[in-house]
Order: structure tokens, then sequence, then C-alpha cells
């Protein structure tokens, strides 16, 4: 299964609404993680189960989707949001993980 | 708090097999709530799963690398190792070690290992 993010790259400004896509080639139920990676960091885990919040992440962070069209919203933009998004699921057969190419999100 | 840390060469030639342990704390790797896994980052580009390790002994490998990756766990020393023989530039990368109690994902990871494959 292959995950395709959009747009690749995008410019914002503070306190904008973003919105990041992830297509899933098959349908994976809910099955769909989204990390936040920060330049020289490891990504960190910020929405599981395609739309639950892991513990610590900010409220303006809301995921959504199931079966192949998921999407990650920033309600309104923080400096510190400034960062490479990815999505990431579980193929169960062959048991194999996919992420999508990163979505790079720029200070406009 | 489950927490990992990377460790190994950051430089290997061509040819050679690149080695990486991963040192958990916080829980013990034989247990039956854990699943482990390897994922790489070339510079400049994306996320790339390795392979995983789970609870039961099982591992699983990307298609691409498998006939080069073994992946393995040390409980006397609550740490899982990634080994890829026979090298190139191409495997150059920050090599990232990552767990956790949901079979699905990965947290936590740990900070990340860059490795140059050079002569």
């Amino acid at each position: 299964i292959q995950l395709t993010q959009s747009p690749s790259s995008l410019s914002a400004s503070v306190g904008d609404r973003v919105t990041i896509t992830c297509r899933a080639s098959q349908g994976i139920s809910s099955y769909l993680a989204w990390y936040q990676q920060k330049p020289g960091k490891a990504p960190k885990l910020l929405i599981y189960a395609a739309s639950t919040l892991q513990s610590g992440v900010p409220s303006r962070f809301s995921g959504s989707g199931s079966g192949t069209d998921f999407t990650l919203t920033i309600s309104s933009l923080q400096p510190e949001d400034f960062a490479t998004y990815y999505c990431q699921q579980l193929n169960s057969y062959p048991r194999m993980y996919t992420f999508g190419q990163g979505t790079k999100l720029e200070i406009k | 708090q489950l927490q990992l840390q990377e460790s190994g060469p950051g430089l290997v030639k061509p040819s050679e097999t690149l080695s990486l342990t991963c040192t958990v704390s916080g829980g013990s790797i034989s247990s039956s709530s854990y699943y482990w896994g390897w994922i790489r980052q070339p510079p400049g580009k994306g996320l790339e799963w390795i392979g995983s390790i789970y609870y039961s002994g099982s591992t699983y490998y990307n298609p691409s690398l498998k006939s080069r990756v073994t992946i393995s766990v040390d409980t006397s020393k609550n740490q899982f190792s990634l080994k890829l023989s026979s090298v190139t530039a191409a495997d150059t990368a920050v090599y990232y070690c990552g767990g956790g109690v949901i079979v699905n994902w990965f947290d936590p990871w740990g900070q990340g290992t860059l490795v140059t494959v050079s002569s």
C-alpha cells in the first residue's frame, strides 16, 4: 500500500488554518498515524488511529478520515508548528510499514 | 516511560556490514507489550521503514532491503540490534529505532544516529 501526501510543501502564516492530505492506494480503515519532524530531531507521534490525539499534543492539531483519504489539520498555526509532517500506516499482509513522502510546512 | 537510544559506528566502509544497537530503558524489551523497529532517513529525504521485531520474536523486513537486513533482540542487555550487510553510499542515512505498545505506529523514537558509508 502506498501513501501519497499533498501538498509536498506548503507556505503559511502564523494563525492560518492548514490542512495536509494523505491518500492510501487501498483502504486501510482508520489505521493511520501522523508524525511531526523538526530539523535534526526524531519524528514525534501526533495523531494515531486517524483521529486520536497523542497525549500532550496541542488541541489545535486534529486528524480525520478513514478508508483511503485522511487529513491533518492545524487550526491556528503557531511558530513551533513549522516542520515536516508524515503520515504512516501498517499493512497487514505482507506486514510492512509505509510512510508518506512528507509535507514541509514553511513560514510565509 | 519508555526511552530508546541508538548507538554504533558513524562511519562504515562500502561492502561492509552496518551494525547498530538500540538500548531500551523504562521497560523490559522481552515484555509482551512491546513492538520494535528500525527506520532510516537519507539526508534531505523522507522516512523509510527497515524492519521490525515483535515481542513474539517475529521479524518483518522491508522487501527492498530484506536480503541484507537482520534484526535481533538481546534480552540480557535490554537491547535490539540492526545489521545491514553489503552497504553502499545509498545506505548513508540517519538511523532511528522506534517502538511502543501499539503495533501500528512508533512511539517513542530514539534520537537517531547518522551513519555515513564511505571509504
